[in-house]
């Protein structure tokens, strides 16, 4: 049973590029949620998608946005790249309950 | 909005010693407690989780955790650690909003454990 995956590992990009990270859930999941954790800090939360809806929104410019589609798999986009979007951007796939399983992250670098 | 604390950001302890890592939270209602763990190069593992009943949990690898909700504490504690634990540890607290739960993580401790 694969857990949750998140695609590519790592990215490097430049200053007002856009990028597109991708999430497979865990097998049974429905819930995906993303998180940002810079450098010496928590996760912090993005966004929760359920039903291919947004269903919660943390503090995030609307540069930050997403899409789940009918596998429940999931994208995050990032338009117009600052320096301080640099980051692991995680994954988390849950089902009712709350408990959330991540994934391994996706390091952005931007320069 | 719920905050979530942790104390301390760097503990560093010989194997055999007792570990105590605090957690605070700021929430008056109901909350569901966690306590990730990451170890080097891996991604984040749920280590331990209250939701209710005996406020005293026990979750993987001789780690446990006590809920005091008079002072909104959920601190983690293992009575004898062992270089293999050697980690990042986050705590996160969830509350029911808009029909989903959403944590809110504090910002780690790193763990060193010399052998």
């Amino acid at each position: 049973d694969a857990g949750v995956t998140q695609s590519p590992t790592h990215l490097i990009k430049t200053r007002g590029q856009q990028v597109t990270l991708r999430c497979s859930p865990k097998s049974g999941h429905d819930t995906v949620s993303w998180y940002q954790q810079a450098l010496g800090q928590g996760p912090q939360f993005i966004f929760q998608y359920y039903e291919e809806e947004e269903r919660q929104r943390g503090n995030f410019p609307d540069r930050f946005s997403g899409h789940q589609f009918p596998n429940y798999s999931s994208e995050l986009n990032v338009n117009a790249l600052l320096l301080g979007d640099s980051a692991l951007y995680l994954c988390a796939s849950s089902t009712g309950s709350d408990t959330q399983y991540f994934g391994p992250g996706t390091r952005l670098t931007v320069l | 909005a719920q905050s979530v604390s942790q104390h301390n950001h760097h503990v560093i302890l010989s194997e055999a010693a007792s570990l105590e890592l605090g957690c605070n939270y700021s929430y008056g209602g109901t909350v569901n407690l966690f306590w990730y763990v990451q170890y080097p190069g891996q991604h984040l593992q749920l280590l331990l989780k209250y939701f209710s009943g005996d406020p005293l949990v026990k979750g993987i690898k001789g780690f446990e955790a006590e809920f005091i909700k008079s002072k909104f504490s959920f601190n983690l504690r293992k009575p004898s650690v062992q270089w293999s634990d050697t980690a990042e540890y986050f705590c996160a607290v969830t509350t029911l909003s808009g029909g989903s739960y959403i944590p809110t993580f504090g910002r780690g401790t790193s763990l060193i454990v010399h052998p």
